[in-house]
């Protein structure tokens, strides 16, 4: 059974704070994903990673920046997190060939 | 640019059949899926079209039509359960990215 997990479903945070969110796959799949999904706005792509310690900017990328060290782990660092980045925030992992595979999803609230 | 479009919200009553549109424009293509997200939840993967026409699934069939940039998913039997929004996503022509529409919150009524 393929898995996606994120390592926190909620947390709040203050303003300025460094925010870290992980994400682990256990399918060996190259291409990792993090997204944000607001209301309305249906799921914008971060960023993306399609092998270790390569990365992509995605739509919105103001404000993150992430991390692959290993194959399996795509982290989505907030370097000073604002109010604006409250939200529901999804990793997904591909191996592209069809879908991709959804993390259970954080939602991040920022006070 | 990207541009997936679908409806805001759609109502239902449980037994019966609903469609749920998707229209794009995208710079790329390489196949159309339909994702269910229950409220809270992350998206579940329903069917995935990359050649025109018609894929079931079970109560679930999604259909494309590339010419047209048009797709849709259809639920028959329609369940209590089948209460969520509905995500339509394009897949760009060299695999990596995916582009999501708003998605479709369909509410099924006794």
């Amino acid at each position: 059974d393929v898995k996606v997990t994120q390592s926190s479903r909620y947390l709040v945070k203050r303003t300025g704070e460094k925010v870290f969110l992980e994400c682990v796959q256990d399918m060996d799949h190259e291409n990792m994903f993090w997204y944000r999904q607001d209301p309305g706005l249906g799921l914008r792509l971060i960023y993306f990673s399609y092998d270790v310690k390569m990365k992509e900017k995605g739509d919105i990328p103001e404000g993150y920046s992430v991390s692959r060290e290993k194959k399996e782990r795509f982290s989505l660092i907030l370097e000073s997190a604002s109010t604006n980045q409250t939200s529901m925030y999804l990793c997904a992992s591909h191996d592209r060939e069809y879908e991709q595979y959804f993390g259970p999803g954080t939602r991040l609230t920022v006070t | 640019g990207q541009n997936i479009d679908q409806p805001t919200e759609m109502t239902a009553t449980e037994g019966a059949i609903v469609q749920i549109n998707c229209t794009y424009q995208t710079s790329g293509f390489n196949g159309l899926f339909w994702y269910q997200q229950h409220a809270g939840e992350a998206p579940t993967f329903l069917s995935y079209n990359v050649l025109d026409g018609l894929e079931e699934k079970g109560r679930f069939s999604s259909f494309l039509s590339r010419s047209k940039g048009y797709s849709y998913l259809l639920l028959k039997e329609l369940q209590m359960k089948d209460s969520a929004s509905y995500l339509c996503a394009v897949r760009d022509q060299d695999f990596n990215k995916f582009y999501f529409g708003s998605g479709t919150k369909l509410n099924v009524k006794p």
